[in-house]
């Protein structure tokens, strides 16, 4: 139990156009979900939390307006990189909260080249 | 500032042998959740142990088991019977137990296991 799911797993794109990131929660509703951006050997530094119906809550420095995320239902968050540019070349992954626990079970990750 | 400190950039163990991964952390919080993860080359995130900061009993999990210091605000992982599968990076975090809260993740332990 407790699967999470990311699409795509690769993306390409060119420098200017947008990339949707797809972020599912399998077998479980999920209230909660953050994203992260992981650089390689480093460790995780966290974009925004998405909560269900409500608008994303962004971390400072991350920009709201480029990084667009979408939490339409209680199983898929959307991450969409818009107008992007290489130094937006990165590992994104998301994780997702059941409900109201302590603990966030992570999708696969997707790692965007943008050229 | 909330913040997990790994002071072991990188490790290494013979196989069949216990080596031990340290982490301290510095919240005002009295009551949150611990965690390892455990990042394979795969870069799949996989949750290797929890502990529940108000139980003093140290949590085990087969071969993996913590050193929980409450007053040192210290969370050490011990693997035992190390493994070439245990090679990873391995990560710190810590979630106060306040629901909405942040994950806040160390900077990585990489670990080697040599043959």
């Amino acid at each position: 139990g407790a699967v999470v799911s990311q699409h795509p797993s690769w993306v390409i794109c060119k420098s200017g156009t947008s990339v949707k990131i797809e972020c599912r929660s399998l077998d479980f509703q999920a209230t909660t979900m953050f994203w992260y951006r992981q650089f390689p050997k480093q460790s995780l530094m966290l974009m925004a939390t998405s909560n269900e119906g409500s608008k994303a809550t962004y971390e400072q420095g991350v920009e709201k307006d480029k990084f667009l995320i979408n939490h339409a239902s209680l199983t898929l968050s959307t991450l969409t990189v818009t107008s992007a540019h290489p130094e937006d070349s990165s590992f994104y992954i998301c994780s997702a909260l059941p409900g109201q626990t302590y603990e966030q079970y992570f999708g696969p990750g997707t790692r965007l080249t943008v050229t | 500032a909330q913040t997990v400190t790994q002071s072991q950039p990188e490790m290494s163990v013979q196989e069949a042998e216990t080596v031990t991964l340290s982490c301290t952390y510095d919240t005002s919080e009295s009551d949150y959740y611990l965690f390892w993860y455990k990042q394979p080359p795969s870069r799949q995130m996989i949750l290797v142990i929890r502990q529940e900061a108000y139980k003093q009993q140290n949590a085990t999990e087969n071969r993996f088991s913590v050193n929980f210091q409450k007053a040192a605000k210290s969370f050490s992982l011990k693997i035992s019977d190390s493994q070439l599968g245990d090679a990873a990076m391995y990560f710190c975090a810590y979630r106060i137990l306040n629901y909405g809260q942040n994950f806040v993740f160390g900077p990585g332990t990489r670990l080697s296991v040599l043959p």
